[in-house]
């Protein structure tokens, strides 16, 4: 069965970096995208970025740019979420899904890492 | 660019049907077939519905259903159940550097 398994909750101050993960299993990690969808607390889905793991080609929404880093190894079938200095504002439950195609929809979802800012 | 437009809440009764609709624009709904539906319950990831504007995914539902005309796609849910009590999301290609573009979301009751 296909899995993408996310990684832990995780508590930062503002200003500490952060990188969570999502583990793909079951399936060619190379040949489907990944994207990164937020999702803040007691509101909807945000599209925040995909990767294609197969060559690292990678799509940010205008929103996102610059804000994080998304990434993968597919040595490891894993992609990566990475901010360098966290807000309090990036408080949020963050998934990760994939898609069979760029135009394709997120077939499969992580369960979700939640991240939560506090001084 | 600008989130697709949903309803912020719809509601039926047990056994009815309902429709929430997804607006966007030429640029996303209206430029392409890339139309997907997702079911989010609370605490839970969400589940792909509905892709291709019309297209279940195996293990979906026959009561859920999809479609487009012009600018605007709609979700329909027939045979209103209990357990369809939850938030739906519209999604759509748009062809540019940042392909996807998410509805706000749409709470549904089933009274």
């Amino acid at each position: 069965e296909v899995q993408l398994v996310q990684s832990g909750a995780e508590v930062k101050k503002p200003g500490e970096s952060l990188t969570i993960s999502c583990k793909g299993s079951q399936y060619t990690f190379t040949s489907y995208w990944i994207s990164w969808v937020r999702q803040m607390p007691g509101k909807g889905l945000e599209w925040m970025g995909i990767i294609y793991p197969g060559d690292s080609d990678t799509r940010y929404s205008p929103s996102f740019q610059g804000q994080v880093t998304i990434s993968a190894d597919k040595s490891i079938s894993t992609a990566y979420l990475q901010w360098r200095s966290l807000k309090a504002s990036d408080t949020a439950m963050y998934y990760c899904a994939r898609h069979p195609r760029l135009q394709g929809p997120g077939d499969y979802w992580g369960q979700g890492t939640r991240v939560t800012l506090s001084s | 660019q600008s989130a697709l437009t949903q309803p912020a809440s719809v509601s039926g009764s047990p056994g009815q049907s309902i429709t929430i609709s997804c607006t966007g624009t030429s640029s996303d709904i209206g430029g392409y077939d890339f139309v997907s539906w997702y079911q989010q319950h609370p605490g839970k990831a969400p589940k792909l519905i509905i892709y291709d504007v019309s297209n279940r995914p195996a293990g979906v539902s026959n009561r859920f259903s999809g479609s487009k005309s012009v600018n605007a796609a709609s979700l329909t849910i027939s045979g209103l159940q209990a357990e369809d009590e939850a938030d739906y999301y519209c999604s759509s290609y748009t062809g540019t550097s940042a392909p996807v573009v998410f509805g706000g979301g749409t709470k549904l009751t089933v009274l």
